[in-house]
């Protein structure tokens, strides 16, 4: 079955680093590839997508751009603050015939010290 | 925006009982409601996913017999968890999706499951 694999399952920075948080993914067709957020306490956060082969998605200065050919989708930001500090999930959409399915990775805590 | 609601925010129940959960949409309409269990270590399960107008789909290792789901319109669904034991706590996650083809799930703060 589709399946969304992190690499990292944790990433430790100081503030103003540059992030990178692998995400490869298999399916068979082709799906829609998302970032989500969860803070402590809450449910995942909608951070953005990516619905075709070389789209970027971004949002709040973290972007990602959908790769066919390497099957990845690697979350990406600048220089981190420590308000970034979370919980970050790879999900691929299986949205069709069977309904809407979202498929998420283990996730990779990212800490930002001050 | 649009808001998913869930409660109660945490329930303890005793071994053996159960234990229902309910998951409200505000702001818009929720055609498809997913149920998920996240784990301690922070994996998510895929529990079921409801469509309005369709069967509701179980994922493999859980069934209807043990987490019933009602979702009887396009604001509100609710999954029981019968006879909970220990293996069943955890975070239960509701997400839901509206029409439209850029529509994407939004979440509840789910509701924390302790059994004891």
């Amino acid at each position: 079955g589709d399946s969304v694999t992190q690499t990292e399952g944790q990433v430790a920075l100081s503030e103003e680093d540059f992030l990178t948080i692998h995400c490869n993914y298999s399916a068979s067709g082709y799906p829609a590839l998302f970032w989500y957020v969860q803070y402590p306490g809450e449910g995942p956060q909608f951070l953005f997508r990516a619905s075709r082969d070389k789209e970027k998605g971004s949002s709040r200065g973290f972007e990602a751009t959908y790769n066919k050919e390497t099957t990845s989708f690697h979350l990406q930001k600048a220089s981190v603050q420590e308000s970034d500090s979370a919980v970050y999930y790879c999900a691929l959409g299986d949205y069709g015939g069977s309904g809407n399915k979202l498929i998420f990775g283990t996730g990779t805590l990212l800490s930002v010290k001050p | 925006g649009a808001l998913v609601y869930q409660y109660p925010r945490r329930t303890i129940c005793k071994s053996g009982t159960s234990m229902r959960m309910e998951c409200q949409a505000v702001g818009f309409q929720a055609t498809s409601v997913a149920w998920y269990r996240q784990s301690p270590q922070k994996t998510f399960e895929l529990i079921a996913l409801s469509t309005v107008n369709s069967a509701i789909k179980y994922e493999q290792n859980f069934t209807q017999e043990k987490f019933p789901i009602s979702h009887p319109n396009l604001s509100f669904s609710s999954m029981t968890v019968l006879n909970a034991y220990l293996e069943d706590r955890g975070l239960y996650l509701c997400g839901a999706i509206g029409q439209g083809w850029d529509s994407d799930y939004t979440f509840g703060s789910g509701t924390r499951l302790l059994v004891i």
